[in-house]
């Protein structure tokens, strides 16, 4: 039941296209969903972050819809630029964000000229 | 604001042999977690400390693996003895207040052979 799912495992997107990456997750207990960007040799850093209490946040060209009742959440890149070519994992928390993140398993995005 | 400080960057052991990884949080943050990320895969979460008390270490192998985080500052994770799949990166990170994020280390790439 801590499982989060993510999908897809990897992503070909054209420069300046939309690229979504989606999440599902089974413990209904769970009030903190973030996404971390991690570039090949380094470690994951927060890139945005929602509670279910809105069903979007926005920040620039990321935005994060989120579905409670489908318990689903997904992450959009408006206008992808090549420098947004790296691993995406969605996350998942208990108690506001104050306990472990249960990951995802990752999605490979490549942003193409 | 200097980041969270990991060493070394890369270490290759034999199975059976034991491997220790030094983290450095950022300064005055009272949390401190250590995952283990498998290729492939996202992040696991192995031990939680809160200051020099632990939080959570149910994912801990504890006959294999320990952890200490003396004076609530540094952190070393030790391994005896290793085994081929321990293979993994092993990030550190650390956070003030968790709606602020962690802040992840570049972690410890270790190889066992």
């Amino acid at each position: 039941q801590q499982q989060v799912k993510q999908s897809p495992q990897s992503l070909i997107v054209q420069k300046g296209g939309i690229s979504i990456i989606n999440c599902a997750y089974e413990n209904t207990a769970f009030d903190y969903f973030p996404w971390y960007q991690q570039f090949p040799g380094k470690g994951p850093a927060l890139l945005i972050a929602i509670r279910p209490d809105v069903s979007e946040k926005k920040e620039g060209r990321f935005t994060i819809s989120f579905n409670k009742s489908a318990k689903q959440f997904s992450l959009h890149i408006m206008d992808s630029q090549p420098g947004d070519s790296a691993t995406y994992f969605c996350a998942a928390s208990l108690n506001f964000g104050n306990e472990k993140l249960t990951f995802g398993t990752g999605t490979r995005l490549t942003i193409i000229p | 604001e200097a980041g969270v400080a990991q060493s070394p960057r890369y270490k290759i052991i034999e199975k059976r042999q034991s491997v220790a990884f030094w983290c450095n949080p950022i300064s005055g943050h009272a949390t401190l977690y250590w995952y283990q990320q498998i290729l492939g895969q996202g992040p696991k979460l192995l031990i939680q400390f809160q200051n020099n008390g632990v939080v959570d270490d149910s994912q801990l192998p504890k006959d294999r693996f320990s952890a200490e985080r003396l004076k609530g500052v540094d952190s070393t994770l030790k391994i005896q003895p290793a085994k081929l799949e321990d293979s993994a990166v092993y990030l550190c990170a650390s956070s003030l207040e968790f709606r602020d994020g962690y802040t992840f280390g570049s972690g410890t790439r270790l190889t066992v052979v």
